[in-house]
């Protein structure tokens, strides 16, 4: 089975600070996603990473950066964390070119105070 | 704009009564549509996906949908609730264009709940 593994499940950290958001699979996927999950919003793409070092913007871009440094991790950086960034961060991959949606990590809690 | 809407925040069914999760769409060009679950402190689960062909797919643990091309739907059904089926369940759609990058477009959620 493939494997999403994010690093932390739950992370409390200050306004303010530098957070990075650690994303591992196992399974030589190209396409690589980072969400945000709010309640009542749904899930809204923040990044995505179609090959290793190719970035793309999703819908919520703003006040994140991504790394794609090699094909099995792909970081979301929260430059300034901020009280709106408080959310659960989900991250994805996906092979391409085959019709099947993508395989989750469990997810980060972020809390930011 | 291309969409996904749920338009309910709950479902509530009593165990062994069937259950349906409404989903409807709005794309461009032929969908490719998705279920996903997410039980609490979870990932989301794959459940099925509709591409092509016949209109009633099956997933896993029973689901199934029907993709309704003229009501731009794609329901999420199955004939037996179970208790241990509440979660969260997400529709999501791939917007035309996006096939090499996968990019998925998610509706806001529906959280089931099914009663003893």
């Amino acid at each position: 089975d493939v494997k999403v593994t994010q690093s932390s499940r739950y992370l409390v950290k200050r306004t303010g600070e530098k957070v990075f958001l650690e994303c591992v699979q196992d399974m030589d996927h190209e396409n690589m996603f980072w969400y945000r999950q709010d309640p009542g919003l749904g899930l809204r793409l923040i990044y995505f990473s179609y090959d290793v070092k190719m970035k793309e913007k999703g819908d919520i871009p703003e006040g994140y950066s991504v790394s794609r440094e090699k094909k099995e991790r792909f970081s979301l950086i929260l430059e300034s964390a901020s009280t709106n960034q408080t959310s659960m961060y989900l991250c994805a991959s996906r092979f391409p070119r085959v019709s099947y949606g993508y395989t989750f990590g469990s997810g980060t809690r972020l809390t930011v105070v | 704009a291309q969409s996904v809407a749920q338009p309910e925040d709950q479902v509530n069914v009593a165990e062994g009564n069937p259950l349906t999760v409404k989903c409807t769409y709005s794309v461009s060009g032929n969908p490719y549509l998705f279920w996903y679950v997410q039980y609490p402190n979870r990932g989301l689960q794959f459940l099925l996906k509709y591409i092509t062909g016949d209109n009633l797919v099956k997933g896993s643990y029973g689901f199934e949908a029907e993709f309704n091309k003229s009501q731009t739907s794609f329901h999420l059904k199955k004939p037996s609730a179970l208790v241990s089926d509440s979660a969260l369940y997400f529709c999501a759609v791939r917007p035309h264009g996006s096939s090499n990058t996968g990019k998925l477009i998610f509706g806001q959620g529906t959280t089931l709940q099914v009663k003893p």
